[in-house]
């Protein structure tokens, strides 16, 4: 298993300001993964943060909007560019763990973001 | 999109009774995994169930999996108030680098 840590948990941003969200994993992972979920909706995958390379972003989202950073096997950013209130939402971070075919994500307690 | 679908969307039962929630999805999976999560926390993984799996067991859970019809369902038996929660499946889906697509969700409400 993995236990995940999210900073902020929470934030108030005033729009056109960009907000930095870091998630720690206690221990090393292949796969980190950054979600948004709408309140009351389903989790919509953003990007896989690659250790060491651009991160993979899924139809619809793109690095300048979404800058994500993964330094090491532990730790990934990812960072909220430019707001604007469609960009309040649940920021959640996954990492993947356990042996192929039986891959496991633990998440994160996530970010509470709200654009104002 | 290859988001997954639920349902019912909301499904309200009396404590003690058992709850079955369907999760369809599109394309061929390596796994399929079921999470819980309480208004306004973080998700719990609460089962994994691999594509060459038909059923599962965990406590109180009991999730099969029907490839043929890309489909799975999560039984809950004696639910109780604190099973009170949104249940999401998500699939692990071949070739896409082990990413997960989450499904639509069931709101599951427990009644004491």
């Amino acid at each position: 298993s993995a236990v995940i840590s999210q900073k902020p948990s929470r934030d108030i941003c005033q729009r056109g300001t960009s907000l930095t969200i870091q998630c720690q994993v206690d221990s090393q992972v292949t796969m980190m993964f950054w979600y948004r979920q709408q309140p009351g909706q389903s989790l919509t995958l953003i990007a896989t943060a690659n250790q060491g390379s651009e991160a993979t972003y899924e139809s619809g989202f793109v690095i300048d909007k979404f800058p994500i950073s993964r330094p090491n096997l532990t730790f990934s950013t990812l960072t909220v560019s430019n707001m604007s209130p469609e960009d309040s939402s649940i920021y959640l971070c996954s990492a993947l763990t356990g042996t192929v075919y039986q891959e496991t994500q633990y998440f994160g307690p996530g970010t509470r973001l709200l654009v104002l | 999109s290859q988001q997954g679908e639920e349902d019912p969307q909301a499904l309200s039962i009396q404590e003690g009774e058992n709850a079955t929630m369907n999760c369809s999805y599109k394309t061929s999976i390596n796994n399929l995994q079921w999470y819980r999560q309480n208004s306004g926390r973080g998700l719990v993984h609460l089962i994994l169930i691999r594509s060459n799996e038909r059923e599962k067991h965990s406590g109180r859970l009991r999730v099969t999996l029907d490839t043929s019809k890309k489909s799975s369902s999560l039984l809950i038996t004696a639910s109780r108030a604190a099973d009170t929660a949104s249940y999401f499946c998500a699939t692990g889906v071949k070739n896409t680098g082990n990413q997960f697509y989450f499904g639509t969700g069931t709101s599951l409400t427990v009644i004491p």
